[in-house]
């Protein structure tokens, strides 16, 4: 099992471009999570999902969308990015809810907007 | 608003002692606590999870305490390793499906000989 995987890795964007960010897991996890990395500020969530077909705000949405077409993939969109959204993602999911049981960690997207 | 609040500065600590890392958070008990482990350039990797009514939980060398009056949890690592550097997430959540966790800033450990 790969467990949660991300694509990509890194990625420079200009101010105003856009890009999707892909997460799969392979566990058949109902729960998605996707959150942002900043220095001093800890992981922040972003946008989650609590099964296919579904999606809600977390902490930080604004500038973000997602989706969840499939159980085993959740997208998070940047439509015009900002220098602001710099930072490292990570997507997480898990089986029960999140708060109940371990969440199982992505290894990041470092997005860099200039 | 929930928050968790975990000391900023690295704890630095010679190989063979115990680590201890403090986690305090604010406003009602959370319902769970939860302690990660993150790798420079990695995801956090879950260690351990005690519940409200858990006073303690142990998994080989780790072990997590849960003071609802001080409102603070403890990770301990005892026999500490170099391997053991890294930095340490706390995070807290409640029940129900929507449950979500809350995270802090982390406490970065550097093991030394």
């Amino acid at each position: 099992n790969a467990g949660v995987t991300q694509t990509p890795k890194f990625r420079v964007l200009k101010t105003g471009q856009s890009m999707t960010l892909l997460c799969a897991q392979d566990m058949n996890h109902e729960y998605m999570y996707w959150y942002r990395q900043d220095p001093g500020m800890g992981l922040r969530l972003i946008h989650y999902s609590v099964g296919e077909g579904t999606t809600a705000k977390g902490e930080v949405p604004d500038g973000y969308n997602v989706s969840r077409l499939k159980k085993q993939n959740f997208l998070l969109g940047l439509e015009s990015a900002a220098p602001s959204q710099t930072s490292v993602y990570f997507c997480a999911s898990s089986y029960p809810p999140g708060g109940l049981a371990e969440q199982y960690f992505g290894p990041g997207t470092r997005l860099t907007v200039t | 608003s929930q928050k968790i609040e975990q000391n900023s500065e690295a704890l630095n600590i010679q190989e063979g002692k115990t680590a201890t890392l403090t986690c305090n958070y604010t406003n009602y008990s959370p319902a769970y606590l939860q302690w990660y482990r993150q790798d420079p350039g990695r995801g956090p990797v879950f260690l351990l999870l005690i519940r409200e009514n858990e006073k303690e939980k142990r998994k080989e060398r780790l072990k997590v305490t849960f003071d609802t009056t001080l409102k603070q949890s403890l990770f301990h690592i005892t026999a500490s390793q170099p391997a053991d550097s890294a930095t340490y997430l706390c995070a807290r959540s409640n029940t129900g499906t929507a449950s979500k966790l809350t995270f802090g800033t982390g406490t970065r450990l550097q093991v030394t000989l």
